[in-house]
């Protein structure tokens, strides 16, 4: 079976620490890789987008930044964190040109 | 600027009974629109994907209707669950070959016993 993970499932950190959030990828070789967003009363916001190892599109200009340094890991990280960075992140997977986007289980992220 | 609108926000009906959610789009040029369902603290899951030239689709309780014409789409929920309860995700693509997705913010299902 094909399957996301992300880790971890919660997090608080204070303002200005930095941010490592992975994703993994199980079942499938050669995916496009998604980070979203979804804040509250919000709609999810797509952060960055690969379609390969060490292709990485930003969508949004922000503190934030991902990489992908193995077929099947994705990572959003920042250097110092916002207080308008909380929020839920979504990491998402597609095969090219599928048309259907699987989502993973989430990150609960807080600042203080 | 693609913007995908649902309605109502929030909706709460009895348990047992029916409900319909709405989907207004201005997604150019369409892919194929999806429904997702997300239940609290955890990620979307798909319901129903449709093509420009699909109508209506099944998912179980859950159909799906597309008007490409009207740029509108309708989730009806049959016979409705306590576990319906979640938010109710529509979803446009506008570009087939990156996945660039329009997200609208979701309804709000609550099914009371």
């Amino acid at each position: 079976s094909q399957t996301i993970h992300q880790w971890p499932a919660t997090l608080v950190q204070p303002v200005g620490s930095p941010l490592s959030l992975e994703c993994t990828v199980e079942g499938t070789s050669n995916p496009n890789l998604y980070w979203y967003r979804q804040a509250a009363g919000r709609g999810l916001q797509l952060l960055f987008y690969s379609v390969g190892i060490g292709q990485i599109s930003s969508e949004v200009p922000q503190n934030l930044s991902a990489s992908r340094p193995q077929d099947r890991q994705f990572i959003l990280s920042s250097k110092k964190l916002l207080l308008s960075d909380s929020g839920f992140y979504l990491c998402a997977r597609s095969l090219s040109g599928s048309g259907e986007q699987f989502f993973g289980p989430g990150t609960r992220l807080t600042v203080l | 600027k693609n913007q995908v609108e649902q309605s109502p926000q929030s909706l709460i009906i009895l348990e047992g009974k029916n409900c319909t959610l709405q989907c207004n789009y201005t997604v150019s040029p369409f892919s194929n629109l999806r429904w997702y369902k997300q239940d609290t603290g955890r990620g979307p899951v798909s319901l129903t994907i449709m093509t420009f030239s699909e109508n209506t689709k099944s998912n179980g309780r859950y159909t799906a209707t597309l008007d490409a014409d009207t740029k509108q789409s309708s989730l009806h929920i049959t016979a409705s669950q306590l576990s319906d309860s979640a938010s109710y995700i529509c979803v446009v693509s506008d570009d087939f070959g990156n996945e660039k997705l329009t997200f609208g913010t979701g309804t709000r299902l609550t099914i009371i016993p």
